[in-house]
């Protein structure tokens, strides 16, 4: 079956410092990942995403993500976190034409 | 400017009463989709629709109707809501290739007592 992980329910971090929201997935064939965040009472929003091509994808806000076939996991990162980050972090892998399949989501606390 | 909106934002119902939540998109996009959110879950698509006319069942169909006589709309229904119906409910749309993103409007804050 496929599916998407994200083994941790809340990341804490201080502002400056880096940034890591891992993601992990199981898919038959190529996948197709993407990174969503989600701000208090609003709508999800896109981040980025891995098509093809490099494994360092680059998408909004400063952040980027490193899709590691061997590993199967595809980790969300910046290099220096901002309060403004917090947020719920959804990864998601497309597995069917439209669908998505979305991790449990991931609480980051970017603390002053 | 592009998006998906969806009326309305916040709705407490009762038990058994039919409601209707819509959700309409500017893009002329071919794929739409329902998901809820409850903590610790993440996202479950409820259902989807490939295009007019064409829908079926996501990965918690059970309560829920759907509908798209028209590409822009895509309304959600709850003939008999149920207290296990509360929830976060979230519409999406996508053109439906692969290496496109979805968008999703704001959000329903539903509560059913």
């Amino acid at each position: 079956a496929q599916s998407v992980a994200q083994p941790e329910d809340q990341v804490n971090v201080a502002e400056g410092n880096p940034l890591t929201v891992k993601c992990t997935y199981s898919v038959s064939g190529n996948p197709y990942l993407f990174w969503y965040v989600q701000y208090p009472n609003r709508g999800l929003q896109f981040l980025l995403k891995y098509i093809t091509g490099d494994n360092l994808v680059k998408g909004s806000y400063g952040f980027e993500a490193e899709f590691n076939k061997s590993q199967t996991s595809f980790h969300l990162k910046k290099p220096s976190a901002l309060v403004s980050d917090s947020a719920l972090y959804f990864c998601a892998v497309l597995f069917s034409w439209g669908k998505l399949q979305f991790g449990a989501g991931t609480q980051v606390v970017v603390t002053p | 400017e592009a998006q998906v909106t969806q009326n309305p934002r916040y709705l407490i119902t009762v038990t058994g009463k039919k409601l209707t939540v819509t959700c309409s998109q500017n893009m002329n996009h071919e794929y739409m989709s329902w998901y809820r959110q409850d903590p610790g879950l993440g996202l479950r698509q409820i259902y989807y629709s490939m295009n007019v006319e064409v829908t079926d069942k996501g990965d918690v169909p059970e309560g829920y109707k759907v509908s798209r006589k028209e590409k822009r709309n895509f309304p959600l229904i709850l003939e008999s809501p149920s207290p296990n119906q509360t929830s976060l409910y979230f519409c999406a749309s996508s053109s439906g290739a692969a290496n496109t993103e979805a968008f999703f409007g704001q959000g329903t804050r539903l509560t059913v007592v």
